[in-house]
């Protein structure tokens, strides 16, 4: 069972067009997160929510959209996609009070490719 | 702002030799945790080692272990009798309780046969 999944794992798309990447963890967790990996491999968060509620938003461009519809998804929409915007795309979740340990359960990645 | 190093872009070892990747962080806070995350070519993002700030005594995983010194604010992992499995990219992040993971910019470590 995977814990933390994303869809789609690929996607390569042309300038200009609207995407988005799913997430969904199993895990029971209350928080999920969006984090990009850039060309060189550097990890930054975007998002956070915690319960469906908003609690960190990075300097994103506002093309940049998430949305969780409960608070075992996390979705991120991406409108009129810029060749920058290539990167790995990660969905994390992590569990919060008693059963914090700190740590971040990752999803594979989704690698989008702009054209 | 909360930063994490990583002064080793890359790193080498000899397969069944030990190794240790370097870092160093910057907050203000006494109570966080610290990671090292492991990234394979599959591109998955592996927990190999935690440690709480309030723990003296440093964490241990089977061949992974951390020097954790939080005066310096040095956190240095250290992986005894390599084997080729362990080359990958490693991170070392910083969380504060509640907060973000921040990461360092990673260190490739190769494992030669």
């Amino acid at each position: 069972d995977t814990a933390v999944s994303q869809t789609p794992k690929y996607l390569v798309t042309q300038m200009g067009n609207d995407k988005s990447i799913k997430c969904e963890q199993n895990l029971g967790h209350d928080t999920m997160y969006w984090y990009k990996q850039d060309s060189k491999k550097f990890l930054k968060i975007m998002f956070s929510y915690n319960n469906k509620e908003l609690i960190i938003n990075e300097t994103v461009p506002n093309r940049f959209s998430p949305k969780s519809p409960d608070k075992a998804h996390l979705n991120l929409h991406i409108n009129s996609l810029e060749l920058g915007d290539s990167a790995v795309y990660f969905c994390a979740s992590s569990p919060e009070g008693t059963l914090n340990t700190g740590e971040l359960f990752f999803g594979e990645g989704s690698r989008l490719t702009v054209l | 702002a909360q930063t994490v190093t990583q002064s080793q872009p890359e790193m080498s070892v000899q397969e069944a030799e030990t190794v240790t990747l370097s870092c160093t962080y910057d907050t203000s806070e006494s109570d966080y945790y610290l990671f090292w995350y492991k990234q394979p070519p599959s591109r998955q993002m592996i927990l190999v080692i935690r440690q709480e700030a309030y723990k003296q005594q440093n964490a241990t995983e089977n061949r992974f272990s951390v020097n954790f010194q939080k005066a310096a604010k040095s956190f240095s992992l250290k992986i005894s009798d390599s084997q080729l499995g362990d080359a990958a990219m490693y991170f070392c992040a910083y969380r504060q309780y509640g907060n973000k993971l921040v990461f360092g910019a990673g260190t490739i470590l190769r494992v030669k046969s």
